[in-house]
């Protein structure tokens, strides 16, 4: 199975500030990644898919990049609604697995 | 427009099973894969398991064989799925979300139900 890791774990900046989130799969996924964004007691929610394509509706703020093993979550200008979870998931094998997740917090 | 409605919350004892729905309106049911995503309290996703609507084929992951069966039922539009031999660590929330494919070398889950806790205790 393909393993996903997330870095960091958790994250704490102010509002206005930028962002990155990494994850690295344990083998090639070519840009099989996407992104989720998941607050508390809600549904995750798509943020991009395919490394850096952004999901109709989702701020440009956000926007992903990578291909292969390591990829990137970056959001720029953080508002307030911006403060959740977010995981990386590959879609390369059978197997979809997720990254542990990156709790954002307000500083 | 296109949601996943999910069955309510359930308690169930270690060792028993549970059956959780899905139904799905808003979209020709047998165009994407349905899968069950479930998260533990305070923890992360972890996929269980996807159906094809059309075909009723199913795949699931190697530590959930003999334990997950995802069905449907085409006339409503709906899936289920159905954990036995349930433990304490079964209790999370689980969802249902709907796989899309976008091209040739992208698939991601674009909708998500409400979510549906199932907690597992004596």
């Amino acid at each position: 199975d393909i393993q996903m890791t997330q870095s960091p774990s958790s994250l704490s900046a102010h509002v206005g500030d930028s962002v990155t989130i990494t994850c690295r799969a344990s083998q090639n996924i070519g840009k099989y990644l996407n992104w989720y964004q998941q607050k508390p007691g809600r549904a995750p929610k798509l943020l991009i898919y395919a490394a850096f394509s952004l999901q109709s509706g989702v701020p440009s703020r956000f926007s992903g990049s990578g291909s292969g093993t390591d990829f990137t979550l970056t959001i720029s200008s953080l508002r307030p609604e911006d403060f959740a979870t977010y995981y990386c998931q590959q879609s390369h094998s059978t197997t979809y697995t997720f990254g542990q997740g990156t709790k954002l917090e307000i500083k | 427009q296109v949601q996943l409605e999910q069955s309510g919350a359930e308690v169930k004892k270690p060792g028993a099973s549970v059956k959780i729905s899905c139904k799905a309106s808003g979209y020709t049911f047998g165009t994407y894969f349905l899968h069950w995503v479930r998260q533990a309290p305070g923890q992360g996703l972890e996929w269980m398991g996807k159906i094809n609507p059309l075909s009723g084929s199913t795949s699931y992951p190697q530590w959930f064989q003999g334990r997950v069966t995802v069905t449907r039922d085409t006339s409503t539009s709906t899936v289920y799925m159905e954990l036995s031999s349930l433990r304490s660590d079964d209790t999370a929330v689980y969802y249902c979300a709907r796989e899309r494919v976008e091209m040739a070398a992208s698939n991601f889950f674009d909708y998500w139900g409400q979510g549906t806790l199932v907690t597992v205790s004596s």
